[in-house]
């Protein structure tokens, strides 16, 4: 059983589509994040959700939108993809409490072309 | 605010040596602090974490870190290094007031020589 799962693992698409990235946990957390790692490795939190709604919202572009149906889902969608958004994108859970770790999903490879 | 930083960004050791990781925090309040590793094309795994307890924490792998607030540090150190502990490293801080979020640093590279 996975336990923080994201879907695709890689994709590779056209500037100016649109996509999305889809997360699900079964770890039972309240708090679900997104995180873009550079082609340097540097992990950014991008959104954070507790209990479906919107806590963090960094300085990200209005493309990308996140959406959660429910506390066990944080989906990603993303507009008009450009070549900079070329990344690793990883979604993360944990329980509300900044004591306790967060886990990781697998990762999704965006590539742009 | 809080942040983190990692002093080396690429560290080699021998096979057999001792493994040191270097990370430096600052945190406006109490920090809760992990360390992460990553293994090429994967996602981050739990190293260890400290959470206010004991000063010494121990993980897997045989990884353990010391927190000391005198010297806002939490360096990462393995006795002896295995092959299979080739990857890339990464340290992270919290706090009961954040947003819930980790705050990582740049990361550090570790190769393991035979």
């Amino acid at each position: 059983d996975t336990a923080v799962s994201q879907t695709p693992k890689y994709l590779v698409t056209q500037m100016g589509n649109d996509k999305s990235i889809k997360c699900e946990q079964n770890l039972g957390h309240d708090t679900m994040y997104w995180y873009k790692q550079d082609s340097k490795k540097f992990l950014k939190i991008m959104f954070s959700y507790n209990n479906k709604e919107l806590i963090i919202n960094e300085t990200v572009p209005n493309r990308f939108s996140p959406k959660s149906p429910d506390k066990a889902h944080l989906n990603l969608h993303i507009n008009s993809l450009e070549l900079g958004d070329s990344a690793v994108y990883f979604c993360a859970s944990s329980h509300r409490t900044g004591r306790t770790e967060a886990f990781f999903g697998q990762g999704t490879r965006l590539t742009v072309v | 605010a809080q942040s983190v930083t990692q002093l080396g960004s690429h560290v080699s050791v021998s096979e057999g040596a001792l493994v040191l990781l270097r990370c430096n925090y600052s945190s406006s309040v109490p920090p809760y602090l992990f360390w992460y590793v990553q293994y090429p094309n994967q996602g981050l795994q739990l190293l260890l974490k400290y959470t206010s307890a004991a000063t010494l924490v121990k993980g897997i792998n045989g990884f353990e870190a010391e927190f000391k607030k005198s010297e806002t540090s939490f360096h990462l150190t393995k006795p002896s290094a295995h092959m299979s502990d080739a990857a890339e490293y990464f340290c992270a801080v919290s706090h009961s007031g954040s947003a819930r979020q980790l705050t990582f640093g740049s990361g550090t590279q570790l190769t393991v020589l035979p």
